[in-house]
């Protein structure tokens, strides 16, 4: 089982529509969760951290449910510069390790 | 204030040859990770540098070796290129440790490599 699953998508949606992300982890002690940004052919950016009570920024809200080992992100009224790929990330126990999933690419249509 | 950079951009080699990638963190970062990104993957941790020191390191054969200047930046070495090698090769720095977000890289735009 890989450490970080998450559906690769592609998820094609309207704007303004909401599009929900999942990613599962199979380190039950892992303790820190990140969302980051990949746009064609660019490196990875960080969208932001996943908090255990959540956390939101904008548009974007993240989830961390440890009992399903689940992490979620949610994305309110899409915009066309959202279509990117999502990557969940789990930080691997020392600064500079982390363990990326393989992206779920979003594509926001007009 | 320029952000990580990477070289050389793009380059093809074939199998069995050598390559050398260079990257210069960001400024007042002192750790610097590489990561190994295939089409369609996510990135994979190769290994990182911190003091001029491999401190961690991937799952990735002894073909993949490194080294970290004085001045922080770093080289990935990769030896009897494999066709299986060809992939973006993506530099990251962060803060020293314990004093950031641990899970905040910054990235560079990453040297894609082609081996034929």
């Amino acid at each position: 089982r890989k450490e970080v699953e998450q559906d690769p998508g592609p998820f094609n949606v309207p704007e303004g529509a909401t599009v929900a992300f999942n990613c599962t982890y199979s380190n039950s002690a892992s303790q820190s969760f990140f969302w980051y940004r990949q746009d064609c052919r660019k490196e990875p950016k960080l969208l932001m951290s996943v908090y255990s009570s959540g956390n939101e920024d904008g548009r974007f809200t993240a989830q961390l449910n440890r009992a399903s080992q689940y992490i979620s992100l949610l994305i309110r009224d899409s915009k066309l510069s959202d279509s990117a790929t999502y990557l969940c990330v789990n930080y691997g126990g020392s600064q500079g390790n982390l363990i990326f999933g393989k992206g779920t690419k979003l594509s926001v249509k007009p | 204030d320029a952000g990580v950079t990477q070289s050389p951009t793009h380059l093809i080699k074939t199998r069995g040859q050598q390559v050398t990638l260079r990257c210069s963190p960001k400024s007042g970062h002192d750790t610097v990770s590489w990561y190994q990104q295939a089409l369609g993957q996510g990135p994979q941790f190769i290994f990182q540098y911190y003091e001029e020191e491999e401190r961690q390191r991937g799952n990735f054969p002894d073909r993949f070796s490194g080294h970290q200047f004085p001045n922080y930046s770093s080289e990935l070495n990769v030896n009897a290129l494999l066709l299986g090698d060809s992939a973006l090769y993506l530099c990251a720095s962060s803060w020293p440790p314990g004093t950031s977000e641990p899970g905040e890289l910054f990235f560079g735009e990453g040297s894609r490599l082609t081996v034929l």
